[in-house]
């Protein structure tokens, strides 16, 4: 079974801050995405990294894949209060389209 | 705006009572899904409809019922359900199959609550 596990479970920052949230697995995937979540919504998809190494960048938002294709950072800089939400990873297998999803990063930015 | 929408947004029903979840999705996508959302739990995938076939049920207890009539349109039937059965249902869809295709969007959800 495989299996993604993300850390922090929970983040309260402040305004301004870095913060980086870590989904790590030991099976590899052939793709990894990313979502945010706000509360009563259901997961919107931010990006989509399918090559090892890659790094995608969506204005404060860096993500990497990892070069092995078993994890991904989020890196956020300069965190806004409208960064707060739950943030997903989720792991595509190679074959099939059954996602592998992480249970979450909670972000709290206060201002 | 996803493209995929999802009718009520909130339900409350009683052990006893029939209701259904409606999802529509409006990308032309040929892959449609239902997962629960429970408070501390990643995401459970429940069912998966491909080019309005079922692939997979994750051994999802029989109380819970889809129905895709066809690749815009999923339904979740729900009878005598139990109050652990309360959390978000979300419904999303995908273009089917090859590299790539597992880009899954996700419609707003429905918030059941089984009294």
């Amino acid at each position: 079974t495989q299996l993604l596990e993300q850390s922090p479970q929970f983040l309260s920052i402040q305004e301004g801050e870095n913060l980086t949230v870590y989904c790590n697995s030991s099976s590899v995937f052939s793709s990894l995405q990313w979502y945010r979540q706000e509360p009563g919504e259901g997961p919107v998809l931010l990006v989509t990294v399918v090559t090892g190494g890659e790094v995608k960048k969506l204005k404060r938002l860096t993500f990497q894949f990892g070069d092995a294709r078993k994890d991904s950072s989020l890196h956020i800089t300069a965190a806004q209060p409208g960064d707060t939400g739950l943030y997903l990873c989720a792991g595509g297998p190679e074959y099939g389209n059954k996602l592998v999803f992480g249970a979450g990063t909670i972000l709290r930015v206060k201002s | 705006e996803t493209g995929v929408t999802q009718t009520p947004r909130h339900l409350v029903m009683g052990m006893t009572n029939k209701k259904s979840l409606k999802c529509e999705q409006h990308l032309g996508h040929n892959a449609m899904y239902w997962y629960k959302q429970s408070a501390k739990k990643p995401l459970e995938l429940m069912f998966v409809y491909s080019l309005e076939e079922r692939v997979e049920n994750n051994s999802v207890p029989s109380r819970f019922s889809p129905e895709c009539p066809n690749s815009s349109h999923l339904f979740l039937h729900l009878h005598t359900l139990q109050p652990e059965d309360s959390a978000l249902y979300l419904c999303a869809s995908s273009q089917d199959e090859g590299q790539g295709g597992y880009e899954q969007y996700f419609g707003p959800g429905t918030r059941l609550t089984v009294t």
